[in-house]
């Protein structure tokens, strides 16, 4: 079946470093999704990417689809305290939505 | 607040204990999806019911259960629990218009199920 692979699971930055996760997908995707799960909160929609080798933006937020609708980034520009969470994406091929692990952002103040 | 709502917030139960979580979608979605998030594990999708029928199946063992009645609510049912069940179970809800793909999934605050 479908597997969606997140790295890195775990990112330490310094407040105002960057950061960056990755998403890769063994399939081709129609278009994939990115979430936010704040610390003891819920999963909450931040964007839907569907062309192959869009970027859109979001404040600090960089998301990126590859041109073979395989894989995915999300960068953030000079981190604050408020990125704290964990941060999925979600690809969806066929009718099915494939939640990678996440990668969980701790940022030092 | 995503319009999803979800009862109870907290549930403690025994090994061996049935028990029902439930989940109301945001007004107008027609489907419900069902995930299980273990300590500081990612999303592990369960089911999925669009209209009252099952749609997908993902990773839900035999013990569990679940329906979406005609009101569009929906019900996880867990028996024979045991206690590596303890886990946040998240219900989402989607619009899922015909014809379109998964549409935008919101998620409802979760149910913490703790099994001692």
């Amino acid at each position: 079946g479908q597997q969606v692979m997140q790295i890195p699971q775990y990112q330490h930055v310094q407040e105002g470093e960057d950061f960056t996760t990755y998403c890769n997908s063994s399939t081709t995707l129609s278009n994939i999704q990115w979430y936010k799960q704040r610390p003891g909160g819920h999963p909450v929609f931040l964007i839907q990417l569907v062309k192959s080798g869009e970027v859109k933006k979001q404040k600090r937020l960089t998301f990126q689809f590859g041109e073979a609708k395989k894989n995915s980034s999300l960068h953030i520009t000079a981190t604050q305290t408020t990125d704290v969470g964990t941060y999925f994406c979600a690809g969806n091929a066929g009718n099915m939505l494939t939640f990678g692990g996440g990668t969980r952002l701790m940022v030092k103040p | 607040d995503s319009g999803v709502t979800q009862t109870p917030k907290h549930l403690i139960t025994a090994t061996g204990q049935r028990v029902t979580l439930r989940c109301s979608p945001r007004s107008g979605d027609l489907s419900v999806y069902w995930y299980q998030q273990s300590l500081d594990q990612g999303l592990q999708f369960l089911i999925q019911y669009y209209n009252g029928e099952e749609r997908a199946k993902g990773n839900i063992l035999e013990r569990f259960s679940a329906q979406q009645f005609p009101d569009l609510h929906s019900e996880l049912n867990l028996s024979s629990l045991e206690l590596g069940d303890s886990a946040l179970y998240f219900c989402a809800s989607s619009r899922i218009p015909r014809g379109v793909g998964p549409d935008t999934q919101y998620f409802g605050p979760g149910t913490r199920l703790t099994v001692l």
